[in-house]
């Protein structure tokens, strides 16, 4: 049972352009979502993120949106550069008592051409 | 600040034996996490060890264990290796237990199960 999908494996977009990722999730238990990003041969890296309580949360050229209501994340990355090709992973994370769960999808591969 | 170091990074095994795998935090940092990436599954959370104590527990079966020493640094063992353990393995550290710390993932040990 796979709580937080990609149901995109791929992504090609033209440097410039925006770059939209989505992510959809079913366990409403989920109080915090973040988006990691990662190059070959590397691990990922922290992008961005977003608490439940809200609906958008931005940073430079990133911006997460989440709407509860669909249990759809997506992420914007506007404008989009070369150096964005990667593979983006969403995470979303339950606390459950003292123990909390971060259940990842399985990756969007990112592609800008020049 | 150096980041997060695992080795080795690329390793090859036969059914049945048994592997250790390293990984040493950012100075400072005192929470551990492992995680297994594979095609099918993507990053699937394994454990989180913090002040030498295991915090955090994913639904892998008992084969697979950590601990944490006192300078932080933590080993993975999988013991009577199957051939569906071949994934890349990343751990990542963070100043504290949870997904609400950032966590600075390593560049992963490539296990392959012959």
């Amino acid at each position: 049972d796979q709580q937080v999908k990609q149901n995109s494996p791929s992504l090609s977009v033209q440097e410039g352009r925006i770059s939209i990722l989505n992510c959809d999730y079913t366990n409403s238990m989920f109080d915090y979502f973040l988006w990691y990003k990662k190059y070959p041969a590397e691990g990922p890296t922290f992008l961005i993120s977003i608490s439940s309580i809200k609906d958008k949360n931005e940073d430079g050229r990133f911006t997460v949106f989440l709407n509860k209501s669909a249990k759809h994340l997506s992420l914007h990355i506007v404008p989009s550069q070369p150096g964005d090709s990667a593979v983006y992973f969403c995470a979303a994370n339950e606390v459950a008592g003292s123990n909390y769960k971060l259940t990842f999808g399985k990756g969007t591969l990112l592609t800008v051409n020049p | 600040k150096a980041g997060v170091t695992q080795t080795p990074r690329y390793l090859i095994k036969t059914r049945g034996q048994q592997v250790t795998l390293s990984c040493s935090p950012i100075s400072g940092h005192r929470s551990v996490s492992w995680y297994q990436q594979t095609p099918g599954q993507g990053l699937q959370f394994l454990f989180e060890y913090f002040s030498e104590t295991q915090r955090n527990k994913g639904n892998f079966p008992g084969r697979f264990s950590g601990r944490q020493f006192s300078n932080s640094r933590s080993e993975m063992n999988v013991s009577t290796l199957e051939l569906g353990d071949s994934a890349l393995y990343l751990c990542a550290s963070s100043t504290g237990v949870g997904a609400y710390n950032e966590q600075f993932f390593g560049p992963g040990t490539r296990l392959t199960v012959l």
